[in-house]
């Protein structure tokens, strides 16, 4: 039992790159989310989702694209990735509205 | 989304002393959740509280929610070096996810 995890680590990219970061669960969990961590601001939601087939955008969504194809799988995109988006991205999965969150390693994001 | 205030934003102690932190809302929260993160690692879920007034313990720490439910406080009892990290206060927000304060950095010296 894995928990969350996260792929890759880290990674390098140049502006205007494009990469996704992939979150899988193994807890049968409904609820999947990302977020981005900086400096001074804490945690910030990016895009969640609340089952199989859905997502929704959360308090940060620009410059992201997320899905859900799988229960245990979300996938967050960076389709032109920008000098901004330099962070470290953390995935989260709940079983239940309210329930407590459990988090990822995190993916440290580098753009050049 | 809520607004959580975390205080204080750092703190620097020697081992042995207790720590006090809080997070206050301008919203009610019906949940306050507490998390720790270690360098380098993900948040960790220390204490959950469901209920006003709720005071729950996990070894040395205890947090507390508010009696108003815009406010917790978490305490952590004769630091240890490994206590250090930075805790941050949570909250469910009117959606699925959860609001984030912006944290507590703690460090200790032995």
């Amino acid at each position: 039992n894995a928990g969350v995890t996260q792929t890759p680590k880290f990674r390098v990219l140049k502006t205007g790159q494009s990469m996704t970061l992939l979150c899988a669960q193994d807890m049968n969990h409904e609820y999947m989310y990302w977020y981005r961590q900086d400096p001074g601001m804490g945690l910030r939601l990016i895009h969640y989702s609340v089952g199989e087939g859905t997502t929704a955008k959360g308090e940060v969504p620009d410059g992201y694209n997320v899905s859900r194809l799988k229960k245990q799988n979300f996938l967050l995109g960076l389709e032109s990735a920008a000098p901004s988006q330099t962070s470290v991205y953390f995935c989260a999965s709940s079983g239940q509205i309210g329930e407590t969150q459990y988090f990822g390693p995190g993916t440290r994001l580098l753009v050049l | 989304g809520q607004q959580l205030n975390q205080s204080p934003q750092s703190m620097f102690i020697q081992e042995g002393e207790d720590v006090s932190m809080n997070c206050t809302s301008s919203s009610i929260f019906n949940t306050w959740l507490w998390y720790k993160q270690e360098p380098g690692e993900g948040p960790v879920l220390l204490i959950a509280l469901y209920k006003a007034g709720e005071l729950t313990s996990n070894g040395r720490l205890t947090a507390q929610f508010g009696i108003t439910r815009k406010d917790s406080f978490l305490n952590i009892s004769a630091s240890i070096p490994s206590d250090v990290g930075i805790y941050f206060c949570a909250g469910p927000n009117s959606g699925y996810a959860l609001n984030f304060g912006k944290g507590t950095s703690l460090l200790v010296t032995p």
